[in-house]
């Protein structure tokens, strides 16, 4: 079946703009994360949505990041007034029910601040 | 909150060797400890994970052990082989307690020379 899904696959934006990522999980996965990975580096954890519990935003760097997830599917991350140190790539992933299920990830969005 | 080392940060390897990784938690409330592999360009995907009631696992090369009193949890790979090469990130969960999230090592490097 369909695997997780993001767009665009590659964005290029100007320091100071706004910038929408989207995250299409596996359908019927109640469980969804993001997290950011910079250039040889590991995955740092931003958000989890778990159902309909309030989402985990311990790991957002700060206030210019938010996500949302629709009807409890659609995700999107958005980032304001964006920055160089802003530059990764940014990973998708949807388990079935919770963080101790397999997470299964999207192909990332490489976001390049000019 | 939950605090992951992961050692060693690069491992070169001849082929038919095998390979270890180690990482250490701080949060002794840990459940869930899962192991990624990430080839270069592509995502991370789950290779084997062990839950905090067993002590060893094995599938086929690969196998994991947990030592919950010490804190700690290993990969093995036995018989290394040139695709095997990526970078390897070990990850943990504390589902239902103060973190529900997943929170990554910084991953290891492993290399493995034909």
């Amino acid at each position: 079946g369909a695997g997780v899904s993001q767009s665009p696959s590659n964005k290029v934006t100007e320091k100071g703009k706004d910038v929408e990522l989207r995250c299409d999980p596996i359908s019927g996965h109640t469980a969804l994360y993001w997290y950011r990975q910079s250039l040889g580096q590991g995955l740092e954890f931003l958000i989890y949505f778990q159902g309909n519990s309030a989402p985990d935003k311990s790991g957002l760097p700060s206030d210019r990041f938010s996500a949302e997830r629709t009807g409890g599917s659609v995700s999107t991350l958005t980032i304001q007034r964006t920055q160089q140190e802003d530059s990764a790539v940014y990973l998708c992933a949807s388990s079935l029910f919770d963080s101790t299920d397999t997470q299964y990830f999207g192909p990332g969005t490489r976001l390049t601040v000019l | 909150g939950e605090n992951v080392e992961q050692h060693p940060s690069t491992l070169s390897v001849q082929e038919g060797d095998s390979a270890v990784i180690k990482c250490t938690y701080s949060d002794s409330a840990s459940n869930y400890f899962p192991w990624y592999k990430q080839e270069l360009g592509k995502r991370p995907q789950l290779i084997i994970d062990i839950r905090s009631n067993v002590g060893e696992k094995k599938d086929q090369r690969i196998a994991v052990t947990l030592n919950k009193t010490a804190k700690h949890f290993s990969l093995h790979i036995t018989e290394t082989q040139p695709e095997d090469s990526a970078v390897y990130f070990c990850a943990v969960s504390n589902y239902g307690g103060s973190q529900g999230n997943l929170i990554f090592g910084k991953g290891t490097k492993l290399s493995v020379k034909p």
